[in-house]
């Protein structure tokens, strides 16, 4: 079974500033992707950045890029200098390649202070 | 805008009622999902579509009707159901595993009150 874990329900950061959002996962299958999605309050699940297990570099989309660890099975969200409309809820979620399923994790609240 | 439409964004009906959410896509996904999302949870995913067909439903209750008339339509037939199921309720497509671009488009969801 997979599981994916956010162990932080919510984050501060000041506006211009970097942060990490953490996430760890735990699956068997050899073949999975790694997304993390952002939800304002809206509802909309907004796609933010993808990693296959076998991409050799970190996804890197704009501002925000993942920092893959395979071996710690952690893929950690980093959003480069922070704006005040990166306020919002952040999945991470995984798909394992033998199932057609997205999974998320409970998500960390992240607020940006100006 | 979002590739993905879901309507209506909201939906207030009562107990006894019958409804329909709706779901359309035109980017030629071939699986579609329904995800139910209660307030401060992430989203959990309900039914897989893929070429039209059911492949995967998780354990939903029958009040929950899931159809695809066709590859761009999505719909969740609603019937007897109870103020928990009140909760945003989203609507997803990809590609299949082993194509490009494997992403999950996202629509803006549908807010269902149960009173």
């Amino acid at each position: 079974a997979q599981k994916i874990t956010q162990t932080q329900p919510g984050m501060f950061v000041q506006e211009k500033e970097a942060v990490t959002l953490d996430c760890t996962y735990d699956t068997s299958d050899p073949s999975y992707g790694l997304f993390w999605y952002k939800q304002p309050s809206s509802g909309e699940m907004i796609f933010l950045i993808y990693q296959g297990s076998y991409d050799q570099q970190n996804a890197t989309e704009g501002r925000y890029s993942l920092n893959f660890q395979k071996a710690r099975k952690s893929a950690n969200l980093v959003i480069s200098a922070s704006q005040l409309g990166d306020s919002a809820m952040y999945f991470c979620a995984m798909r394992e390649d033998g199932y057609n399923k997205l999974i998320f994790g409970a998500g960390t609240r992240l607020a940006v202070h100006p | 805008d979002t590739e993905v439409t879901q309507t209506p964004k909201h939906l207030v009906m009562g107990m006894t009622n019958k409804k329909s959410l709706k779901c359309e896509q035109h980017m030629g996904h071939r699986a579609m999902y329904w995800y139910k999302q209660k307030a401060k949870k992430p989203p959990e995913l309900m039914f897989v579509y893929s070429y039209e067909k059911l492949s995967i439903n998780e354990s939903v209750p029958s009040r929950f009707s899931p159809e695809c008339p066709n590859s761009s339509l999505l719909n969740l037939h609603l019937h007897a159901l109870q103020p928990e199921d009140s909760a945003l309720y989203l609507c997803a497509s990809s590609q299949r595993q082993g194509e490009t671009n494997y992403g999950y488009t996202f629509g803006s969801g549908t807010r269902l009150t149960v009173v």
